[in-house]
């Protein structure tokens, strides 16, 4: 099984500050790599799919980026909206494991 | 617009099973696979299982093979979740959830729905 390691666990940040998230998978998964937001009580959101392609509706600020077995999501521009918990997703192989988790502090 | 409307929360004794159900609308329901992620209280997402709507093909998490049962009813586009002997370690919120391809051909979650959750108590 393909495992997904996330960090940092927790961050804290201004509004106005970039912050970087990271998601190493165990083994190669040609960018088939997804990120979901999701808030306090709510169900996650898509932001960003294919490692690097911005869901529709998304705010520009949200940026993917990574390949093989390393990626990243960015939020340039923190704003408080952004407060919330990030995963990432790898659909290369089943099972499709999310990574632990992102809590954003603001 | 897409939607995935689940039914409500459930309280179940251990030993029990569960049924959610996930009503979808705004799209064709047979054109998209359904996944089932859950969530328990303060933890991350846990990817249970997917299901073909047109085949009725399935696919299940190692960790759930054998309790959990994945189908359809295509006539009112609404996919059904079964959890069976049930024990408080399965307390959670069950997401239902639409696949979508993209330009690779694989496939990613793109909209869920507004969860269930499901107590597993005494």
């Amino acid at each position: 099984d393909i495992q997904m390691t996330q960090s940092p666990s927790s961050l804290s940040a201004f509004v106005g500050d970039r912050i970087t998230i990271t998601c190493r998978a165990s083994q190669y998964i040609s960018n088939s790599l997804a990120w979901y937001q999701q808030k306090p009580g709510k169900a996650p959101k898509l932001l960003v799919y294919a490692a690097s392609r911005l869901e529709s509706g998304v705010p520009s600020r949200f940026s993917g980026g990574g390949s093989g077995t390393a990626y990243s999501l960015t939020i340039n521009s923190l704003q408080p909206e952004d407060l919330a918990t990030y995963y990432c997703q790898q659909y290369f192989g089943t099972p499709r494991a999310f990574g632990g988790g992102t809590k954003v502090e603001i | 617009q897409v939607q995935l409307v689940q039914s409500g929360a459930e309280v179940k004794k251990p030993g029990a099973s569960v049924k959610v159900s996930c009503k979808t609308s705004g799209y064709t329901f047979s054109s998209y696979d359904i996944n089932w992620v859950r969530q328990a209280t303060g933890q991350g997402l846990e990817w249970m299982g997917w299901m073909n709507p047109n085949s009725g093909s399935t696919g299940y998490a190692q960790k759930f093979q054998g309790r959990i049962t994945l189908t359809r009813n295509t006539s009112i586009g609404t996919a059904y979740m079964e959890l069976t002997s049930l024990t408080s370690e399965d307390t959670a919120v069950y997401y239902c959830a639409r696949d979508r391809q993209d330009y690779s051909g694989s496939t990613f979650i793109d909209f869920w729905g507004q969860g269930t959750l499901v107590t597993v108590s005494s």
